[in-house]
């Protein structure tokens, strides 16, 4: 079957770095995502990985390795908006988007 | 409009009712897609429309139906309710066609059936 793992929660300390792990595995891959989710309202889109390696945009970065099945989501200089659901998400072979349950960050100042 | 909108924002329902979720995208994207988003569960695919015209089944698909008959609207439809569909459904869409785009989603319905 499908799998996507995540870790349920996870607390950080404001300004500090937080990475949020996923390990998936998948009947085929075409690609990782990653989603912002705060509290009551629709994810919105993070990053996208296909290729191995380390993606930067701004304090978030995404890594992936397909090899081993297993992406990150790191987050540097956390603020307290940072206080959301990280929904970790793989497209499969038949292009549709198979979904992790959520990591939940609490950020405490 | 701007982006994708979804009607009505929250419902309570009794089991057995009929019940159409609306949802209406003005970004002339070419796929849609229906989720349910359940507490300690991922998102799970309801039904999706790769294009006006045409529906494909998610992974739960029993006890919901939709329709495409344009490139901006995709209602579902839960033709008698059950308790079971008691959950935050969103509304998504992506550009479609060739090439892998992320999916933008609408603000969600909240549903609860009695």
């Amino acid at each position: 079957g499908q799998n996507i793992d995540q870790p349920t929660e996870m607390t950080a300390t404001e300004g500090a770095i937080v990475q949020i792990n996923c390990t998936y595995q998948t009947s085929g891959f075409n690609g990782l995502f990653w989603y912002q989710q705060h509290a009551g309202e629709a994810p919105t889109f993070l990053s996208y990985n296909v290729l191995d390696g380390l993606e930067e945009k701004g304090r978030f970065s995404s890594f992936l390795s397909r090899s081993k099945g297993y992406s990150y989501l790191l987050l540097k200089e956390l603020q307290m908006k940072d206080s959301a659901s990280y929904l970790c998400a793989v497209m499969d072979s038949n292009y549709q988007l198979i979904w992790g349950a959520g990591t939940k960050l609490i950020i405490k100042p | 409009i701007a982006g994708i909108t979804q009607a009505p924002t929250s419902q309570i329902l009794a089991a057995g009712r009929r019940m159409t979720l609306r949802c209406t995208q003005d970004m002339r994207h070419n796929a849609m897609y229906w989720y349910r988003q359940d507490l300690g569960l991922g998102l799970r695919l309801i039904h999706y429309s790769n294009t006006a015209g045409t529906t494909g089944k998610g992974e739960v698909p029993d006890g919901y139906s939709v329709s495409r008959a344009n490139t901006d609207d995709f209602p579902l439809t839960l033709a008698s309710a059950v308790p079971s569909q008691t959950s935050v459904y969103f509304c998504a869409s992506s550009q479609g066609g060739g090439g892998i785009h992320e999916q933008f989603f609408g603000p969600g319905t909240r549903l609860t059936v009695l």
